[in-house]
């Protein structure tokens, strides 16, 4: 059974950084993309990168380029998001998921606020 | 970036009745559309990909269908679990993108 536990949220500051990570189970990490998306309070879902399964490829939502770096870590089977120059606007639940040929899978979530 | 357009954002329906939520991209998306279920608590439930494909373990009321810019998910018969918001999303480019949602309700 494929499982992806997101950790590493918490209460931050504007203009502070933070590292998320998502480890995964159940299947072969290194042979797939992950991805992160994050959903904001009473709001929609909003993708905000992917990571090809060898790292070579990393692509972002315009609203994190540059401040939002996605990595991967496969002997740990670990994905990784570090979030820095945090707005309050990044408050959101933030979700790993695993697409592939056969539908997706996702993780329950963590919450990141970015509040003073 | 491709817009999805998911109506309606509210649907107030009846248990055992079948339903149906329209998602439109700005532009084709070669059935490269999926649907999702996400319950109050925010646990987020892939019901179908590329369009029609039904998810392992989704039941077979859900369906999915379209072409181009236009898809539907259709929910044959209600049941108590099936009240809960609705998501489309675009995989076929960069940025994928979601539409609003459609809050699936009891009337």
């Amino acid at each position: 059974e494929v499982q992806l536990v997101e950790s590493g949220g918490g209460l931050v500051k504007p203009g502070s950084s933070l590292k998320l990570s998502c480890v995964a189970s159940g299947f072969t990490f290194s042979s797939y993309g992950m991805h992160w998306i994050r959903q904001a309070p009473k709001k929609g879902l909003e993708w905000i990168a992917l990571i090809y399964y060898d790292s070579s490829n990393k692509y972002y939502a315009d609203s994190v380029k540059g401040r939002f770096t996605i990595s991967r870590d496969n002997s740990k089977n670990t994905l990784y998001l570090e979030m820095n120059s945090l707005r309050s606007e990044d408050t959101a639940m933030y979700y790993c998921a695993k697409f592939g040929n056969y539908g997706s899978s996702w993780g329950q979530g963590v919450m990141v606020t970015v509040s003073s | 970036d491709i817009q999805m357009t998911q109506s309606p954002s509210s649907l107030p329906a009846s248990l055992g009745e079948r339903v149906t939520i329209s998602c439109r991209a700005s532009q084709g998306i070669s059935n490269n559309l999926n649907w999702y279920q996400q319950k109050p608590d925010g646990t987020i439930k892939p019901l179908i990909y590329y369009t029609s494909n039904l998810q392992s373990g989704v039941p077979s009321r859900f369906s999915g269908s379209g072409s181009g810019t236009d898809y539907s998910l259709t929910i044959s018969s209600l049941e108590p679990e099936d009240f809960a918001m609705y998501y489309c999303q675009q995989d076929a480019s960069f940025p994928n993108t979601f539409g609003a949602g459609t809050k699936l309700e009891l009337k």
